[in-house]
């Protein structure tokens, strides 16, 4: 079946150092990829996508590139600042000739950005 | 923008009452979901509804049910509330052929 691994966290950094966040998957075909992101107290928001092979997802100085052949669709930040403490969730969602299947998530990754 | 409301934020029930999670979309979204997120579990979906008065089983719905009489509103329902049922469950909508899923702000729920 379908699955999301990404790494496990706390992930703890300073103020500006770089961030990668690893997520790999598995899916039988061509699925969109998610990263969505979890403030404190707050449900979860959309924070990228990539809909197909190759494509890159950015919004707020994060990127994901989507890669087919490695299935992986890690989550890069050149300086993180305090603000972007948060739990993280990388998903997936298949596609099923022009409807979508349930997203599926990892288990998230709690990133802790000390000043 | 998207608006998902979950009506309670936070609520404390006692064991074997029955408990009701009200979820309202403003943008006419076929698809709605309940997950619940637990430490170390990630999200898990409960239930799933892909129209009105249709409903679906995800990984984890023993325990509960659900009602979605209009487009708008999907209830999740804890017919006897369990202490094992303290979680925070999220609820999100979903247009039928997009792929991007939009959240509540989350319901913390207390089981004591």
């Amino acid at each position: 079946g379908n699955s999301v691994t990404q790494m496990e966290g706390p992930v703890t950094l300073s103020e500006e150092a770089f961030l990668t966040i690893n997520c790999t998957y598995t899916a039988t075909g061509y699925p969109s990829l998610f990263w969505y992101v979890q403030y404190p107290g707050e449900g979860l928001q959309l924070l990228l996508k990539a809909t197909k092979a190759d494509d890159k997802g950015s919004n707020k100085g994060f990127e994901a590139t989507y890669r087919k052949e490695t299935t992986s669709f890690h989550l890069e930040k050149g300086s993180v600042q305090v603000s972007d403490s948060a739990v993280y969730f990388c998903a997936l969602s298949e596609n099923y000739g022009g409807s979508q299947g349930n997203l599926i998530f990892g288990k998230g990754t709690k990133l802790s950005v000390k000043p | 923008d998207v608006k998902v409301t979950q009506s309670s934020r936070y609520l404390v029930k006692r064991t074997g009452e029955k408990v009701f999670l009200e979820c309202v979309q403003d943008m006419d979204h076929e698809n709605m979901f309940w997950y619940r997120q637990d430490p170390g579990l990630g999200l898990r979906l409960i239930y799933f509804s892909y129209d009105v008065k249709m409903k679906e089983k995800g990984d984890i719905p023993e325990g509960y049910s659900v009602s979605r009489e209009k487009k708008e509103r999907f209830s999740l329902i804890l017919e006897s509330a369990s202490t094992n049922q303290t979680s925070m469950y999220l609820c999100a909508s979903r247009t039928g052929a997009g792929n991007t899923i939009y959240f509540g702000e989350g319901s913390w729920l207390t089981v004591v």
